[in-house]
């Protein structure tokens, strides 16, 4: 099984902030990658698909970058609706995916 | 536009099978261009994939859970479903349905969630 390993668990940042978020893949799955927000109560919502396409109705200020193990996720400029857990997950090993752990993008 | 929309009970006793289906609305369940699946988050913890269906009736499943899942689909109704034999304390989550693209692996659409949880 492909493991998606994110760093850092947490975070806290200030509005107006960039903030990068860190997924490794226990091997290589190109660029097989998306990035999820997740506010509390709330179901995930897909920002980021195939490492760096953007999804429709995202902010630009949400970037992906990466492909092969290393992947990151940046959000420019940190807004107060941003403050939310973040998690990636992989498409590659079809049938089955995986999801990182998370991280939390916390107030300063 | 679609939306999904998860429903069962939310109590289910330790042995017992936990049964859910989601509902699709805005568009059709049989388009051949999505799994739909099942994804799990206990209280405070990440995402579990759980399986999907294809329109087809064919499925995948988490090899960690796949002895004890079963995901189905009735296209008359839009709709598929999970089942989830044997459950225990740890099968207590929230679960979602959630659309998947067949082309990126992403989930691009998901129902609000529902909570179970397993309990004597």
């Amino acid at each position: 099984d492909i493991q998606m390993t994110q760093s850092p668990s947490s975070v806290s940042a200030s509005v107006g902030d960039r903030v990068t978020i860190t997924c490794r893949a226990s091997q290589g799955i190109s660029s097989w990658l998306a990035w999820y927000q997740q506010k509390p109560g709330k179901a995930p919502k897909l920002l980021i698909y195939a490492a760096s396409s953007l999804q429709s109705g995202v902010p630009s200020r949400f970037s992906g970058s990466g492909s092969g193990t290393d992947f990151t996720l940046t959000i420019s400029s940190l807004q107060p609706e941003d403050f939310a857990t973040y998690y990636c997950q992989q498409a590659n090993s079809f049938p089955t995916w995986t999801f990182g752990q998370g991280t939390k993008v916390e107030i300063k | 536009q679609v939306q999904l929309q998860e429903s069962g009970p939310g109590l289910v006793k330790p042995s017992q099978t936990l049964s859910l289906t989601c509902t699709v609305s805005g568009g059709s369940i049989s388009s051949g261009s999505y799994y739909w699946s099942w994804i799990r988050q206990p209280a405070g913890k990440g995402l579990e994939w759980i399986g999907r269906i294809y329109t087809s009736g064919s499925t995948n499943y988490n090899p960690s859970l796949k002895s004890r899942v079963t995901i189905s689909v009735d296209t008359s109704k839009n709709q598929f479903s999970l089942k989830l034999s044997s459950v225990t304390a740890a099968d207590t989550a929230v679960y979602y349905c959630a659309r998947d693209i067949l082309i990126l692996g992403a989930f691009d659409i998901w129902g609000q969630g529902t909570m179970v949880t397993v309990s004597s």
